[in-house]
């Protein structure tokens, strides 16, 4: 596609349950970033990743929390045992590189409620 | 470490006059500064950016922004609002050894008839 594409556009689960969210980046794009943006909050970044290299998930908020990208398209944000604080909409983005200097693509986002 | 405060979480301005809003950032490094916008119900899109050379930096839409290190700023400008331009502003720090992006808590413009 054109763009990123995020699905689910809107997620309303139980607490406790997990939940899985799916980035499609731009293609050709090899670096790929999660962030979260709560009500009234900035986006708070969760994890990058470049190419083949480990990610970076120094912004993940707990072990509860994880995510990976297979053949270096897709991405999977995925929350085990959701919390009603995990409630935000999940923003994933894009960009042709890493690099400070470089461009992000953002797709609509997940809005995820738990309840 | 990189932060970036963003001064007014809600700006209003009747339409035809000035936009400022107000964006200053901390960093131990040479920045790269960028703001984005986004329109209701829609995705973060990149209205401008400074990396390097001209400290003036012109956007999409009628928006730019000036880069001043003596003051840690980087506002962001419009001479003469338009509804369409209701929205939320990031501002965010970037820096030439990092991947990560640094954002701002945003803006919310308001443009009145």
């Amino acid at each position: 596609g054109a763009g990123v594409s995020q699905s689910p556009s809107n997620k309303v689960t139980e607490k406790g349950k997990d939940v899985e969210l799916r980035c499609d980046p731009i293609s050709g794009h090899t670096a790929l970033y999660w962030y979260r943006q709560s009500l009234g909050q900035g986006l708070e970044f969760l994890i990058y990743f470049q190419g083949n290299s480990a990610p970076d998930k120094s912004g993940l908020p707990s072990d509860r929390f994880s995510a990976e990208r297979t053949g270096g398209s897709v991405s999977t944000l995925t929350i085990q045992r959701t919390q009603q604080e995990d409630s935000a909409v999940y923003l994933c983005a894009s960009s042709l590189m890493a690099g400070g200097t470089e461009t992000q693509y953002f797709g609509p986002g997940t809005r995820l409620l738990v309840l | 470490a990189q932060s970036v405060t963003q001064l007014g979480s809600h700006v209003s301005v009747s339409e035809g006059a000035l936009v400022l809003l107000r964006c200053n950032y901390s960093s131990s490094v040479p920045p790269y500064l960028f703001w984005y916008v986004q329109y209701p119900n829609q995705g973060l899109q990149l209205l401008l950016k400074y990396t390097t050379g001209a400290t003036l930096v012109k956007g999409i839409n009628g928006f730019e922004a000036e880069f001043k290190k003596s003051e840690t700023s980087f506002h962001l400008t419009k001479p003469s609002a338009h509804m369409s331009d209701a929205a939320e502003y990031f501002c965010a720090v970037s820096d030439a050894g990092g991947f990560k992006t640094i954002f701002g808590a945003g803006t919310r413009l308001f443009v009145k008839a």
